[in-house]
């Protein structure tokens, strides 16, 4: 079974503090991590992919990666309210045939005007 | 029209009706997928398609028949629902279903209610 891990929140920062996400996944194969926000009622919105080792900037989000350690994360710089939702992690996995991408649970953020 | 669409947008329905999800999907892509997403819990993927095959089948009870006319379009019929099966259902679709660079791109979702 392959799994996707996030701690559940809410984390809570206050407007303009970096906010930190993080992700561990289980299968070491693993060559693709997608971070996705999705506000309450609404859909998944992919805002960042990363594929190797390190760091990934757009604009005010960072996504790493440790493949050694399996573990991913999402950096948002100077937090704002409208960033407060749900984040899900998302590995694609390979697995004797099947290719998937599995979600973790989300972690809950919430940006303190 | 842009991106994936989806309808209907809510959907309430008795344990013996019958009904159908329908996705649309602009980007010229040539996978789509099913995610259940209930209160709590991890997106569930349901079923995958790669260029109209279907590719993956999640163990789905066979109540959920999907199907896929063309590489734009997905449908879910759903009959003999549950309670349980109350959920937001999603669509997305992504370039292909097979590659490793494999970003998927959601619809708004049907949010459904078996009474």
């Amino acid at each position: 079974q392959k799994e996707v891990e996030q701690n559940s929140g809410p984390l809570s920062v206050p407007e303009g503090a970096i906010a930190s996400l993080n992700c561990t996944y289980s299968d070491r194969g693993s060559q693709s991590f997608f971070w996705y926000r999705q506000y309450s009622g609404k859909s998944p919105e992919l805002i960042m992919s990363i594929y190797s080792n390190g760091d990934k900037e757009d604009g005010r989000f960072t996504a790493q990666l440790n493949k050694a350690s399996q573990y991913v994360s999402l950096l948002i710089r100077d937090s704002q309210p409208s960033d407060s939702a749900t984040y899900l992690c998302a590995v694609f996995f390979m697995d004797m045939g099947r290719r998937a991408l599995t979600f973790g649970s989300g972690t809950r953020l919430q940006v303190q005007p | 029209e842009t991106g994936v669409t989806q309808t209907p947008r809510h959907l309430v329905m008795g344990m013996t009706n019958k009904k159908s999800l329908k996705c649309e999907q602009h980007l010229g892509h040539n996978a789509m997928y099913w995610y259940k997403q209930s209160a709590k819990k991890p997106l569930e993927l349901m079923f995958v398609y790669n260029f109209k095959e279907q590719t993956e089948n999640n163990s789905v009870p066979s109540r959920f028949s999907p199907e896929c006319p063309n590489s734009s379009h997905l449908f879910l019929h759903l009959h003999t629902l549950q309670p349980e099966d109350s959920a937001l259902y999603l669509c997305a679709s992504s370039q292909d279903g097979a590659g490793a660079v494999n970003e998927q791109f959601f619809g708004p979702g049907t949010r459904l209610t078996v009474l």
